[in-house]
């Protein structure tokens, strides 16, 4: 199985900063990397997908990068409402197996 | 509008079996792939599940195969998971979420939450 390793677990960080979550793929997965972003008591949703793709409707100050086994998710200026844990997932196999999770906190 | 309803979570006793129902509404529910994943309180998201657009062909994460079931009702634009043998570690949100195609998961619904305990 493969497996998914996101850094850090939890990040602090100031309205107007420039943040970058990691996620590492245990094998290569090409660029079959999605990210989401999850506040409590809502639907998760789905922010990029194939590593670097924004799905629509999101902020173009929503970021990502990478391909086989490295992936970055950049925010470039933090928003209130960007306050939330973020998740990778990869889907190069059919178990879309995710990584642990990044809580970004305000500092 | 996408949306994506499940029900059928609750309370129930270890061993013991529940059906979870996923209604879809404002796409073609036949033509694309759906997913389970799930969210235990405290813990991050886990896949459970998945099935084909035809229903012919399900996928399941080691912790749940054999006592979950995955199935779809087309013509009713529904999905049903089907659980036996529950455990406590089976205690979660259960989201189920379309496919966007190469895998990824483009909709979600908000979840159900099922207990397992005694």
């Amino acid at each position: 199985d493969i497996q998914m390793t996101q850094s850090p677990s939890t990040l602090s960080a100031s309205v107007g900063d420039r943040v970058t979550i990691t996620c590492r793929a245990s094998q290569s997965i090409s660029n079959w990397l999605a990210w989401y972003q999850l506040k409590p008591g809502k639907a998760p949703k789905l922010l990029i997908y194939e590593a670097s793709t924004l799905e629509s409707g999101v902020p173009s100050r929503f970021s990502g990068s990478g391909s086989g086994t490295e992936f970055t998710l950049t925010i470039s200026s933090l928003q209130p409402d960007d306050f939330a844990t973020y998740y990778c997932q990869q889907y190069n196999t059919y178990s879309g197996t995710f990584g642990q999770g990044t809580k970004l906190e305000i500092k | 509008e996408v949306q994506l309803v499940e029900s059928g979570g609750g309370l129930v006793q270890p061993g013991g079996s529940l059906r979870l129902s996923c209604a879809a509404s404002g796409f073609t529910f036949s033509s694309y792939a759906m997913t389970w994943v799930r969210q235990a309180p405290g813990k991050g998201l886990e896949w459970v599940s998945a099935i084909s657009r035809s229903g012919g062909s399900t996928y399941y994460a080691d912790s749940v195969k054999g006592r979950f079931t995955l199935s779809r009702d087309n013509s009713k634009s529904t999905l049903y998971l089907h659980m036996n043998s529950l455990r406590a570690e089976d205690t979660a949100v259960y989201h189920c979420a379309k496919e966007k195609g190469s895998g990824s998961y483009e909709s979600w619904g908000q979840g159900t939450l099922v207990t397992v305990s005694s």
